[in-house]
């Protein structure tokens, strides 16, 4: 069974730049999350899809983050334009139905914004 | 979701066992107790959860105090590739994308 699939896997912009990312989860999971991590921190939840829908994006900083999940599959996480505090990885993670015991976590994208 | 404290940094001896704990003094009666490890460069990786009785897998064993307000993720042989940072996480069943990580324990297996 494929894993979390992420691209790319690492990316360095320059501050006001846009940048994107790319979620492909495990197959017939409905539910798809996306985190950031900062350095030596925990993940925290920025945005939960269920299927192709947004339940809580509570902490998506709305301003200059956006995320869609077209079709209910892949995913994709914008910002712009990029701060350098926005410096992070950023990983998705899919389970079959929110409230499963395990998500599965892709990788992650190291952002380096300079 | 109830707050974990965990201690920053623990050392292991190689097959030996490797005792983590995790306070959860405020966890409410339906919030599930969850372990989650992140190795060095990669996602985290779910290991373990438990409501209140004790539950052992293939990875690792959780122990879980009568109260509820503490556990311990047990890895019975440790090996230098269980060297990674391990989440106690607190959460409701249903709320998987309210689970808060916080810092984890940094568990390092020493030859």
């Amino acid at each position: 069974e494929a894993g979390v699939v992420q691209s790319p896997r690492y990316k360095i912009i320059e501050k006001k730049q846009p940048v994107a990312f790319w979620c492909n989860p495990i197959s017939g999971h409905n539910t798809l999350y996306w985190y950031r991590q900062n350095l030596g921190q925990g993940p925290e939840l920025l945005i939960r899809y269920e299927n192709e829908e947004a339940v809580d994006d509570s902490q998506l900083p709305k301003d200059r983050f956006s995320a869609e999940r077209l079709k209910g599959v892949d995913s994709t996480l914008k910002i712009q334009p990029a701060e350098l505090g926005d410096s992070a990885v950023y990983l998705c993670a899919s389970s079959l139905v929110t409230g499963a015991d395990e998500q599965y976590f892709g990788p992650g994208t190291r952002l380096t914004v300079t | 979701d109830a707050k974990t404290t965990q201690p920053p940094s623990m050392d292991c001896a190689e097959g030996r066992a490797a005792n983590l704990p995790c306070n959860h003094s405020t966890i409410s009666g339906n919030e599930y107790v969850y372990w989650y490890r992140q190795i060095h460069s990669q996602g985290p990786q779910y290991i373990i959860h438990g409501l209140k009785n004790n539950e052992t897998n293939e990875m690792a064993s959780l122990i879980i105090t009568e109260d509820r307000k503490s556990s311990t993720l047990i890895l019975p042989h440790a090996t230098l590739r269980d060297t990674a940072v391990y989440y106690c996480i607190v959460r409701v069943y249903t709320n998987a994308g309210k689970s808060t990580f916080g810092d984890g324990t940094t568990l390092t297996v020493k030859p």
